[in-house]
């Protein structure tokens, strides 16, 4: 099993360009998330989605939107790319029986 | 405000010795507590659950523990080892969503 796989791993954008990163998971989970890391801020939850075809913001929705694709992708998209969203994105899934969350690799956003 | 602490200074011991870590929250009442380890360029990735009417949780040399009237947890690495060292990250389970704490950064002398 591949679990998170999170596309692209690395990514410069212009500001304003606009780009989508994508997830996928193959554990069958029905909740999916994106968080963002920066240093001294720890993970924050951007948006999530607890079942397919249902999406919720998280603590820090603003300059994103995303879509649940099916119940293995989540897509997060970046519409007009700032600097401030320069960082290390990370998707993941829920397995609701345990609570455990399973983390992708990490997509590092650098916007210049 | 809802908030989660974690060290923020780096955590250095020596090997063999036991490393403890601290998370305290305030304005939550989470139903279970999770554990995870990230290492440097790599996603977190799960160590342990605690839940709100469990006092103690071990696994190997990982012991948790969780005081909801104190509002806090506390995670030991017995006998610890370089391997050890990598950034150790507390989260509190509510509903749909995971809260995470910004993170102690542990360091295992050889």
């Amino acid at each position: 099993n591949a679990g998170v796989t999170q596309t692209p791993k690395f990514q410069v954008l212009k500001t304003g360009q606009s780009m989508t990163l994508q997830c996928a998971q193959d554990m069958n989970h029905n909740s999916m998330y994106w968080y963002r890391q920066d240093p001294g801020m720890g993970l924050r939850l951007i948006y999530y989605s607890a079942s397919e075809g249902t999406t919720d913001k998280g603590e820090v929705p603003n300059g994103y939107n995303v879509s649940r694709l099916n119940k293995r992708e989540f897509s997060l998209r970046l519409e007009s790319a700032a600097p401030s969203q320069t960082s290390v994105y990370f998707c993941a899934s829920r397995d609701r029986v345990g609570n455990t969350i399973y983390f992708g690799e990490g997509s590092w956003l650098t916007v210049v | 405000s809802q908030k989660i602490e974690q060290n923020s200074e780096a955590l250095n011991i020596q090997e063999g010795k036991t490393a403890t870590l601290t998370c305290n929250y305030t304005n939550y009442s989470p139903a279970y507590l999770q554990w995870y380890r990230q290492d440097p360029g790599r996603g977190p990735v799960f160590l342990l659950l605690i839940r709100e009417n469990e006092k103690e949780k071990r696994k190997e040399r990982l012991k948790v523990t969780f005081d909801t009237t104190l509002k806090q947890s506390l995670f030991h690495i017995t006998a610890s080892q370089p391997a050890d060292s990598a950034t150790y990250l507390c989260a509190l389970g509510a509903t749909n969503k995971l809260i995470f704490g910004t993170g102690t950064l542990l360091a295992v002398q050889p």
